[in-house]
């Protein structure tokens, strides 16, 4: 069974672009999540999406939005980018119905610097 | 501020020691996971403990959930350089999956 796959797995931006992440789950899981890794933050929880609602999602500026298609792959977008918002970010997908009581699984990233 | 503290930061220690890393909060957890990261990689599921004083053991690795649900530990016997990572605790508190920063852990040849 393929992984957790997460495209691109490097970016670089300038300030005020805006960028689209992609993550396919692992086939047959519904739920999706994705988290914010940064050094000094660690994992902070952006949203959560489960049959192409939003069920979830953490402190973030509306600057950083998500969507889930019918296939269960998932986009984020984050708008006129800050320096701030350079971070490793990782989507993760679980077989239950929610990303809290089922085992995560976590792709391998996609590293965004903004210059 | 995070809900959950893991300590200590780093650790680095030599090959065929022991060695505990610590997770603790004020607030009481339903259940807690502990996952490694390697660099360039996701992290992955070690474990998940539910029971107050549950003792979960993986090989060398093993887990323990505090008694009142607040804390946890993780203790690895005769580490090897294959445990080098990161090593990072998520606990469930109101329906949402927290993580905490995480312990580096390298072990030297």
């Amino acid at each position: 069974k393929a992984g957790v796959t997460q495209t691109p797995r490097y970016l670089i931006k300038t300030r005020g672009q805006q960028v689209t992440l992609s993550c396919s789950p692992i086939s047959g899981h519904r739920s999706v999540s994705w988290y914010q890794q940064t050094p000094g933050q660690g994992l902070q929880f952006l949203f959560e999406y489960f049959s192409e609602t939003q069920r979830n999602k953490g402190n973030f500026p509306g600057r950083f939005s998500g969507r889930q298609f019918s296939n269960s792959r998932s986009e984020m977008n984050v708008s006129t980018l800050e320096l701030g918002d350079s971070a490793l970010y990782l989507c993760a997908s679980s077989s239950g119905g929610n990303s809290y009581n089922s085992p995560l699984h976590f792709g391998n990233g996609t590293r965004l610097t903004v210059t | 501020t995070q809900l959950l503290e893991q300590s200590p930061q780093f650790l680095s220690i030599q090959e065929g020691e022991n060695l505990t890393v610590y997770c603790n909060s004020s607030s009481v957890f339903s259940s807690l996971q502990w996952y490694r990261q390697e660099p360039g990689e996701g992290p992955v599921l070690l474990v998940t403990v539910v029971t107050g004083g549950e003792v979960k053991k993986l090989k060398r690795l093993t887990f323990q959930f505090g008694d009142a649900r607040k804390d946890s530990s993780l203790h690895i016997t005769a580490a090897q350089p294959g445990d080098t990572g990161l090593y990072l605790c998520a606990g469930v508190l109101r329906y949402k999956l927290s993580f905490g920063a995480g312990t580096t852990v390298t072990v030297r040849a």
